[in-house]
């Protein structure tokens, strides 16, 4: 059981924009930057947005993440084959004194 | 060009013990800190351990506390995370990880497949 919760599977067609929540409590997503990453099949994984809501060089401005309280969002819009993946959010867990990733969204372009 | 090259993985039976090694190129290495993070078979992605730069501070999973423990060798560039008393539940694809001081975990390892099994 993850300390973060996301939802299992997530879906869109092409062009479609498709969101995953990551939820949290006042010890990890309350009090800490949120993370996102990108894991393709059979490869590792990949940041596609840190301290909630930047994007590192490369990553298409279609790709967003939001944090509110101690909840998170990341929002992929204009969707397209090559964004089916599983996506992760993570976070520094103060009670833990570790890191801590949620459980791992399937994503699903139909 | 930034790589990190883990090995040390294969299998190893329940109780016993192995030593995975990460060699990383390409940066300064003495100015990052490292992580290891795992996937088992299917899995999600599990956090394992943090060393910083210099190696003086260091974290642990409850998961793997107190069995496993994080080392480094700047002269080396390398990383290490020794396991022991390994259980069947810690079969997974080991991952190192370079921290960079915004985006976290920026650059990873291919993984290191461990399985334990009898």
């Amino acid at each position: 059981q993850s300390v973060l919760t996301q939802p299992p599977s997530a879906s869109g067609t092409p062009g479609q924009r498709a969101t995953i929540s990551c939820s949290g409590n006042s010890s990890n997503i309350g009090g800490n930057f949120v993370y996102w990453y990108q894991q393709l099949a059979g490869a590792a994984p990949k940041v596609i947005i840190y301290r909630n809501d930047q994007r590192p060089s490369g990553v298409p401005d279609r790709i967003s993440g939001s944090k509110s309280g101690t909840s998170a969002s990341l929002a992929i819009s204009g969707l397209r084959s090559e964004d089916e993946a599983h996506y992760y959010c993570a976070t520094w867990d103060a009670n833990l004194s570790g890191w801590v990733f949620g459980g791992g969204t399937k994503l699903t372009v139909l | 060009e930034v790589q990190l090259v883990e090995s040390g993985g294969g299998l190893v039976q329940p109780g016993g013990s192995l030593r995975l090694s990460c060699v990383v190129s390409g940066f300064k290495f003495r100015s990052y800190s490292m992580n290891w993070v795992r996937q088992a078979p299917g899995k999600g992605l599990e956090w394992l351990s943090y060393i910083s730069s210099g190696g003086g501070i260091i974290y642990y999973a409850d998961s793997v506390k107190g069995r496993f423990t994080i080392s480094r060798d700047n002269a080396k560039n390398s990383v290490y995370l020794q396991m022991t008393s390994l259980r069947v539940g810690d079969t997974a694809i080991y991952y190192c990880a370079r921290e960079a001081p915004q985006l976290w975990l920026d650059h990873w390892g291919q993984g290191n497949l461990v399985t334990v099994s009898s």
